[in-house]
């Protein structure tokens, strides 16, 4: 079992449209995670962490449910501008900061 | 500007042939770290530094080495004995220190072809 697992998509929805990421990992143990957001051919960028109370950045919510070991990622009034994959990240507990990466769901936001 | 420089973009090698890619940073950052990304798959630690004249292995070391001389710059040489070298490869720091994630910042990345 991958220790971070996403559904590639593609998810293809309409400008305007809301969509939801989920990605579940497997060490309970885990302590900190991330959403990074990675255009085709490019480097990944942080979009957001994620905190176990929620958060929300913009368009943007981050939720994490420790008990069930899933974190999501919810985009509303999507942008074509939005489409790119984005990175489900989780830290797992102590040691150096080491950081595992999801695979990876692709977003194609269309007019 | 503050950032993280990778060279080359593209690198083309022959099989048989050590590369070195070229990592760059002036964050001041104490960490970084080299990760490979494939196809279908999430980016893999290759090695990593915590400080100046210090490295370790990560999940995929095998093929792969570092230096890290100078705080600056942790370069990455692909050596012969790395089987399946053709990948995206990227560069990352941070600020570095031990507890809760610090956030990485990556490279713009170097794409090695094995021709």
């Amino acid at each position: 079992r991958k220790e971070v697992e996403q559904d590639p998509g593609p998810f293809n929805v309409p400008e305007g449209a809301t969509v939801a990421f989920n990605c579940t990992y497997s060490n309970s143990a885990s302590q900190s995670f991330f959403w990074y957001r990675q255009d085709c051919r490019k480097e990944p960028k942080l979009l957001m962490s994620v905190y176990s109370s929620g958060n929300e950045d913009g368009r943007f919510t981050a939720q994490l449910n420790r008990a069930s070991q899933y974190i999501s990622l919810l985009i509303r009034d999507s942008k074509l501008s939005d489409s790119a994959t984005y990175l489900c990240v989780v830290k797992p507990s102590g040691g150096y900061n080491k950081l595992i990466f999801g695979a990876g769901t692709r977003l194609a936001v269309h007019p | 500007d503050g950032g993280i420089t990778q060279s080359p973009k593209y690198l083309f090698r022959k099989e048989g042939q050590n590369v070195t890619l070229s990592c760059e940073q002036n964050l001041n950052h104490d960490a970084m770290y080299w990760y490979r990304q494939d196809p279908g798959q999430g980016l893999r630690l290759i090695y990593y530094s915590q400080i100046v004249n210090d490295f370790q292995k990560g999940d995929i070391a095998e093929g792969y080495s570092v230096s890290r001389e100078k705080k600056e710059s942790f370069p990455l040489t692909v050596t012969s004995a790395q089987k399946n070298p053709t990948a995206f490869y990227l560069c990352a720091s941070s600020k570095g220190g031990s507890g809760r994630a610090d956030t990485q910042y990556f490279g713009p990345g170097t794409r090695l072809t094995v021709l």
